[in-house]
């Protein structure tokens, strides 16, 4: 049971470049997100999951697209990446609406 | 929308002391409040939870006050040891069932 996996751990972009994070989940959540998280502040939701086939846009989608590929697995897309897109992504999992929320490892993104 | 304020944003408290850290939220309707936990390099995990119903709830050194009427939440540390060192988030559900984050609160623990 590995909970909730996100690939890649580390990644360095340049401006422009376009690339893809897979987050992935065996816990059978109805309900993926993904956040980022910049130095001193909180989690910003970019896009959820609310259920398999259904996307919708968070707090912060701009620069971002979404695939909720099957129950398991929720992606995020970076068209062409800026360096304002340099952050910490964490892809979620949650069960029901008061379920608790259960992180990935998170993937530390740089865009220079 | 919801929106959710958090202090203070540095808490340095004595090794066995208490901390107690404040958010408050906009919406009325918000009836679900989780505070998670996340050290340095890490994911962010849920310490306690509590729901518009109740007042108060416990756990162990851990406890989280709810005050509807002044749409404000509180987190309480008591006897504080080295591992709580962390950032902590509360968070507030809001009319679309998502959560709204405070910006954190980074809390040292001094030996």
């Amino acid at each position: 049971n590995a909970g909730v996996t996100q690939t890649p751990k580390f990644q360095v972009l340049k401006t422009g470049q376009s690339m893809t994070l897979q987050c992935a989940q065996d816990m059978n959540h109805n309900s993926m997100y993904w956040y980022r998280q910049d130095p001193g502040m909180g989690l910003r939701l970019i896009y959820y999951s609310a259920s398999e086939g259904t996307t919708d846009k968070g707090e912060v989608p701009n620069g971002y697209n979404v695939s909720r590929l099957n129950k398991r697995e929720f992606s995020l897309r970076l068209e062409s990446a800026a360096p304002s897109q340099t952050s910490v992504y964490f892809c979620a999992g949650q069960g029901s609406s008061y379920n608790e929320q259960f992180f990935g490892p998170g993937t530390r993104l740089t865009v220079l | 929308g919801e929106n959710v304020e958090q202090h203070p944003s540095t808490l340095s408290v004595q090794e066995g002391d208490s901390a107690v850290i404040k958010c408050t939220y906009s919406d009325s309707a918000s009836n679900y409040f989780p505070w998670y936990k996340q050290e340095l390099g890490k994911r962010p995990q849920l310490i306690i939870d509590i729901r518009s119903n109740v007042g108060e709830k416990k756990d162990q050194r851990i406890a989280v006050t709810l005050n509807k009427t002044a749409k404000h939440f509180s987190l309480h540390i008591t006897e504080t040891q080295p591992e709580d060192s962390a950032v902590y988030f509360c968070a507030a559900r809001d009319s679309n069932y998502q959560l709204i984050w405070g910006a954190g609160t980074k809390l040292i623990i001094k030996p």
